[in-house]
């Protein structure tokens, strides 16, 4: 199967800060990968994803990037406001099946 | 907007008693899956169905748990007897086709605390 690293586990930035968090995959064949944002007591949220045969992409105040000979893609989330607070979890799909990471628990400080 | 519903939100159950969870995926998504995810971790998967089809029960308790899609719509997954240790959020997700590269949306899941 696929394992997926994501770092660091907490995170805590100034409200108008940027944050980033990381995650590497092990399986070059992964070829979807999207990022969750989920709240306390409630499912994961998709937010953004990108593909393996695109590098970067952006949605506002995020985006994400990929690099496939690294095996690593990343989260940017810019100008962060208090309701950014969340854990976000990476995934990668490998054959039809998502791999999650640990989790980041985003804290943004007002 | 289209959801994926889960019911119920909360269940407490005494450990060797029965528990089901239900789950009614995007309309016309092909794909559903079941994932439990034990507090402070990311989700991993119990099982996948593409339709009525089992696609992926490798990392289901069979002892204990069982799921079904019988039509292709819905899913129920059930536990019995319950373990303390199965204490954790149980999580469906569905998407519109199978193979992967594809959107994958979730629920707002089950809270299971078993006592």
């Amino acid at each position: 199967g696929e394992n997926v690293e994501q770092h660091p586990s907490t995170l805590s930035v100034q409200e108008g800060d940027s944050a980033v968090i990381k995650c590497t995959y092990s399986d070059s064949a992964s070829n979807y990968f999207p990022w969750y944002k989920q709240e306390l007591g409630k499912g994961p949220q998709l937010i953004i994803d990108i593909r393996s045969n695109v590098g970067e992409k952006k949605d506002q105040r995020i985006a994400v990037t990929l690099n496939k000979t690294a095996k690593h893609f990343s989260l940017h989330i810019t100008e962060t406001q208090p309701e950014d607070s969340a854990v976000y979890f990476c995934a990668a799909s490998l054959n039809g099946q998502f791999y999650f990471g640990t989790g980041t628990s985003l804290t943004v400080i007002p | 907007e289209a959801e994926v519903a889960q019911s119920p939100r909360y269940k407490i159950t005494e450990k060797s008693q029965a528990v089901a969870f239900w789950c009614d995926p995007i309309s016309g998504h092909a794909t559903l899956y079941w994932y439990r995810q034990i507090l402070g971790q990311g989700p991993e998967l119990l099982v996948q169905f593409q339709d009525e089809s089992v696609v992926d029960d490798s990392q289901l308790p069979k002892d204990r748990f069982s799921a079904e899609r019988l039509k292709g719509v819905d899913s129920t997954l059930k536990i019995q007897p319950a373990e303390l240790g199965d204490s954790a959020m149980y999580l469906c997700a569905s998407s519109l086709l199978w193979g992967g590269n594809t959107e994958a949306f979730f629920g707002q899941g089950t809270r299971l605390t078993v006592v």
